[in-house]
Parts: structure tokens; sequence; C-alpha cells
């Protein structure tokens, strides 16, 4: 199974901030990454998808990047609707999808 | 627009059975791959089972095989988890998700709670 990780598990940020989320995977999976929100109570919610496109109706804000083993999830002028928690996810190899253990972004 | 709804969850003892729901509606259901993937409270993300458009392919996760079952009814735009010998680690809101070939889950249901407890 591809191992996904993530980093930082928790990332303290204030409204306006540019902020930083990495996912790396075991082994490459070429670009079939995404990047997924979840508010407290919510399902997760797909923001990008094959690493760097994002879903019709994201905010321009969330961008993603990388391919091979390193990517990176970037919120550029942070909201107040963007504190959550952030997953990455592997789609190159399954079954099983397997997904990264989660950054919380916090408010400062 | 594509909605799933599950629904199924509940309390049990830990050795009993749920079996969980998910009608789907505003997409062509015969078209997608189905998944049930699992959150135990205040942890990540764990898919668990996944089901080919025409069944034909069926997986699960190792902590689930033989013990959980995975079936969809095309006719009922409907998806299925049936859950056996629960334990007190399957505790956790399940949700089911739809994807496709090479591509992520793009759609998820607003997940069902399992709940097992002595």
């Amino acid at each position: 199974d591809i191992l996904m990780t993530q980093s930082p598990s928790t990332l303290s940020a204030s409204v306006g901030d540019t902020v930083t989320i990495t996912c790396r995977a075991s082994q490459t999976i070429n670009i079939w990454l995404a990047w997924y929100q979840q508010k407290p109570g919510k399902a997760p919610n797909l923001l990008i998808y094959h690493a760097s496109n994002l879903k019709s109706g994201v905010p321009s804000r969330f961008s993603g990047s990388g391919s091979g083993t390193e990517f990176t999830l970037t919120i550029r002028g942070l909201q107040p609707d963007d504190f959550a928690t952030y997953y990455c996810q592997q789609y190159n190899t399954y079954p099983p999808w397997t997904f990264g253990q989660g950054t919380k972004v916090e408010i400062k | 627009q594509e909605q799933l709804v599950e629904s199924g969850g509940g309390l049990v003892k830990p050795g009993g059975s749920l079996r969980l729901s998910c009608a789907a509606s505003g997409f062509y259901f015969s078209d997608y791959y189905m998944s049930w993937i699992r959150q135990a409270p205040g942890k990540g993300l764990e898919w668990i089972s996944y089901i080919s458009s025409t069944s034909s392919t069926i997986a699960y996760a190792d902590s689930v095989k033989g013990r959980f079952s995975i079936s969809r009814d095309n006719a009922k735009k409907s998806l299925f988890l049936q859950m056996n010998s629960l334990r007190v680690e399957d505790t956790g809101v399940y949700y089911c998700a739809r994807a496709q070939f090479e591509s992520p889950h793009d759609s998820w249901g607003q997940g069902t709670l399992v709940t097992v407890s002595s």
C-alpha cells in the first residue's frame, strides 16, 4: 500500500496569511493526488485533483503543485472559512485509496 | 446536482450487525465506482471498501475483510454495506463516495454514525 505522509499535523495561522501543506507519497504516484477540505461534522470536500487542477467553484486562493512523490497545497490570503482540516489522497494505485493523516489549520 | 445520502447507522453491541445504505441522485449512478470510507472519532479518513460500476470488482481493507460486504443496485441507484461481527474499533462516521477511473472521490454523502458499544 502507498503511505501518504502530511506535514505539519497542525498549522496556526492568521487571516490573510499564506500557508503551505506538504504531502509525501511512499512511492511515485505521478499526478494522481487530490486535496480535500473537511470542516467539523461535515463530509470532506474535494478541492484539487490531478495534483494541481482546481475543482469548479473552489476559490482561486487554493492551489496545488507537485508530481511523483512530493506535493503541496497552498492557500494564499487565508480566509475565516478556510480554517479546517485538509487531507491528501492518492489514486494512482488502488485499492486501497490512501489518505494522509490530515493537517488542521487553526487560528493563531 | 449530484447527491449521496447515507442511512442505517446506529448503536450496536460488539458482535452485532448493521446494514448501511446510500441513495444516489442527480447523476448516472451506473457510471461510477462507489466506495465506503470511514472516520473514527477525532481521527483521519480510512477507505474500507469499493465496488466497480458493474459489481464485477470488489475490494476491502484488511481491517474489515471477511466481516463487511459491499453491494449495489444500479436500478435503484443504491449502495449497501453489510457489517457483521462489529467491533468497538468500527465506531465512526461512514461515508459513501463516488469515483471514476483515474479520478478521486469527487462527491461524498453526509455520513452516517455507527457506534459499537456494550
